[in-house]
């Protein structure tokens, strides 16, 4: 089945770091990925369209300076956190679209604990 | 707007005994929705969409675009069904984009 990662699972920092996410399809190729944010017992929220060799699109009321979006190949894309803080920490889940004949799916990462001191 | 909405964040049964689960949406198009579930500590994983109209682990779902729902049945529930649900849209004009409802947390007990 199709598979995909995410490193670190889990990362602490101290406010004002820069912290990096990777999100990789270890046996697909994925044009498209997908970042998602998730608050305790809250539902995920899409942050952006991670699309591959070109820039990525940001959902309304997130910023594109703080979290910059990089899908260098087919089976990676990074999310990076710049300048962290508290209000930052949550949980980050990756997703990657494999497109199969008969329809899309959406593989999801086990997702990234960020807590920002 | 599309909108995905959940209205039990939690529902306790019995084994054995039946469960549904409400999803509701708005959206102007002809969306595809889906259900996916969360066991614990595990990942998000796909449960079953409309356009498939399959039955998976038990599970159905029927799409009413009258009623503009997906609630999501099962006719005898087990413990291993215990988890988190989501229900999700995604739109025609929206390629990709996963709209998730807040979630309904299914607990089963003996």
């Amino acid at each position: 089945g199709a598979v995909v990662s995410q490193h670190p699972s889990w990362v602490i920092c101290k406010s004002g770091t820069s912290v990096k996410i990777e999100c990789r399809s270890l046996d697909f190729q994925a044009t498209t990925m997908f970042w998602y944010r998730q608050f305790p017992k809250q539902s995920l929220m899409l942050m952006a369209t991670s699309n591959e060799g070109s820039k990525a699109t940001y959902e309304q009321g997130v910023e594109k300076d703080k979290f910059l979006i990089n899908h260098a190949s087919l089976t990676l894309s990074t999310l990076t956190v710049t300048s962290a803080h508290p209000e930052d920490s949550s949980f980050y889940i990756c997703s990657a679209d494999l497109e199969t004949v008969i329809y899309n799916e959406q593989f999801f990462g086990p997702g990234t604990r960020l807590t920002v001191l | 707007a599309q909108r995905v909405t959940q209205p039990e964040k939690l529902l306790s049964v019995f084994k054995g005994a039946p469960v549904e689960l409400k999803c509701n949406y708005s959206y102007s198009g002809s969306p595809e929705l889906f259900w996916y579930v969360q066991y614990s500590r595990q990942r998000l994983q796909l449960l079953l969409r409309h356009i498939s109209r399959e039955s998976i682990k038990g599970f159905t779902a029927d799409l009413n675009k009258g009623e503009t729902s997906f609630h999501l049945k099962k006719p005898f529930a087990q413990e291993e069904d215990s988890a988190m649900y989501y229900c999700a849209l995604w739109g025609t004009d929206s390629w990709g984009k996963l709209q998730f409802g807040a979630g309904t947390q299914v607990v089963v007990t003996p």
